[in-house]
This record gives structure tokens, C-alpha cells and sequence, in this order.
């Protein structure tokens, strides 16, 4: 199957500070790319849509300000978590899908990236 | 965006077969049925995909009724390495659709 790859695995950062996450579909392009947190013993929480070239669309009660999304190319999409607190600390997951023009009918997930921040 | 009701949880021995049952009773024309396993601290895998009678593939079987507002994941031989969180997913099949996941099934294999 298609392999999408997060980066870093996990990080700790500091209170205050921003955190990038980056999201590559490796063999495919990627129209769309969905952005999830998860919580321990929590299912996953969708936060974003990110389409290709145009804004990302956030779910109900997401900062958008906070949880900046950028979907410049059809092979990458990043989440800056800003000014991080404690609170976000969180498993954040992306997906990635072929848009309508693809042949796979799955969405496929990267492994999550665990952000601690202390 | 349909909603799915699963066990929030189940146990089962070694080398048996599980079945897990997902409620989607408003389940639209054009949405599949999904299921993918999560271990602790990685990211969902995809397990199978249907939309009516059966599927099967190396690792599962969906069991889909005729009037589609259930399925059922079937595992055959389960062991330990299996143990994982279970989820069933509905929606529009094309990939760009978003996806929703309820609360999943905690399985549990016991030796």
C-alpha cells in the first residue's frame, strides 16, 4: 500500500515554543491531507482538512490560529502547533488520500508524531 | 457522516476466532464500511473495505447483511500480536472524503 511518513516520531519542546510536523505521502500525491489528535484511550479527533494549494478547512473548536496548517505541494503537508502549552501535548496523526482521481478508496495514515511539551 | 456503534471492548483466547459487529443504521448509498486496527502509539492501519456481502483478504473477512446497517469483522486465529483497538468507519468511499472515527473496540488476546 502507499506509505505516508510523519516527522519527527516524537518531540518534547518547551512551553511557549512552536512545534512543526511535517506529513509526506512517499508514492503518491496527495489532493487532500487530514490532520487528527489523539488522546490516551481517546479515539482519534479530526482537526483539519488540508487541500493542496488552497486554505485548510478546521472542525469545530479548533484554533486555527494555533494549529497552523500548510499543504504547499501534493507530496507535504505540515501542522505548527504555536505557542505550545502543556495541554497539547497529544499523539497528532495525519492521513492522506489521491482525491477523487485516485484509484485507492483507502486514506492512508502516517505512524503520529507524540508531542510533549514541558 | 455516518455514526458507528461498536463493543468498546472484548477479550478472546488465542488461536480464535473474533467477530466484531459495527451499527451504522443510517448508513447512506454510497458509503463503504472501513475497519482499521491501531497499536498503542502508531497511526491506524487499514485492514479491509466492503460495501455489501462478503470480503475477504489475507488477514480478514467484513460481513456485510443485505440491508447494510451492520458488518462484522472476523478475524480468524487470533493471536497475541492482534491485540489492538479496532475501528469501523462509514463514509463516501473516495478518498478525499473525511473521516471520522468513532470510539473503536479494545481487543484483547489472552494467551
Amino acid at each position: 500500500g502507499a506509505v505516508v511518513s510523519q516527522h519527527p516520531s516524537w518531540v518534547i519542546c518547551k512551553s511557549g515554543t512552536s512545534v512543526k510536523i511535517e506529513c509526506r505521502s512517499l508514492d503518491f500525491q496527495a489532493t487532500t491531507m487530514f490532520w487528527y489528535r489523539q488522546f490516551p484511550k481517546q479515539s482519534l479527533m479530526l482537526m483539519a482538512t488540508s487541500n493542496e494549494g488552497s486554505k485548510a478547512t478546521y472542525e469545530q473548536g479548533v484554533e486555527k490560529d494555533k494549529f497552523l496548517i500548510n499543504h504547499a505541494s501534493l507530496t507535504l503537508s505540515t501542522l505548527t502547533v504555536t505557542s505550545a502549552h502543556p495541554e497539547d501535548s497529544s499523539f497528532y496523526i495525519c492521513s492522506a488520500s489521491g482525491g477523487p482521481e485516485a484509484r485507492s478508496t483507502e486514506a492512508f495514515f502516517g505512524q503520529g508524531t507524540r508531542l510533549t511539551v514541558v | 457522516l455516518a455514526k458507528t456503534t461498536q463493543p468498546i471492548s472484548m477479550d478472546s483466547y488465542e488461536g480464535q476466532e473474533v467477530n466484531i459487529t459495527c451499527s451504522h443504521n443510517n448508513i447512506a448509498t454510497n458509503d463503504y464500511i472501513t475497519w482499521y486496527q491501531q497499536f498503542p502509539s502508531q497511526g491506524p492501519r487499514f485492514i479491509i473495505q466492503g460495501y455489501k456481502t462478503k470480503v475477504t483478504n489475507e488477514v480478514a473477512s467484513l460481513f456485510i447483511p443485505a440491508d447494510r446497517k451492520s458488518s462484522t469483522l472476523s478475524l480468524p486465529r487470533v493471536s497475541l500480536s492482534d491485540t489492538a483497538v479496532y475501528y469501523c468507519l462509514v463514509g463516501d468511499a473516495r478518498g478525499y472524503q473525511k473521516v471520522t472515527f468513532g470510539i473503536g473496540t479494545k481487543l484483547q488476546v489472552i494467551p
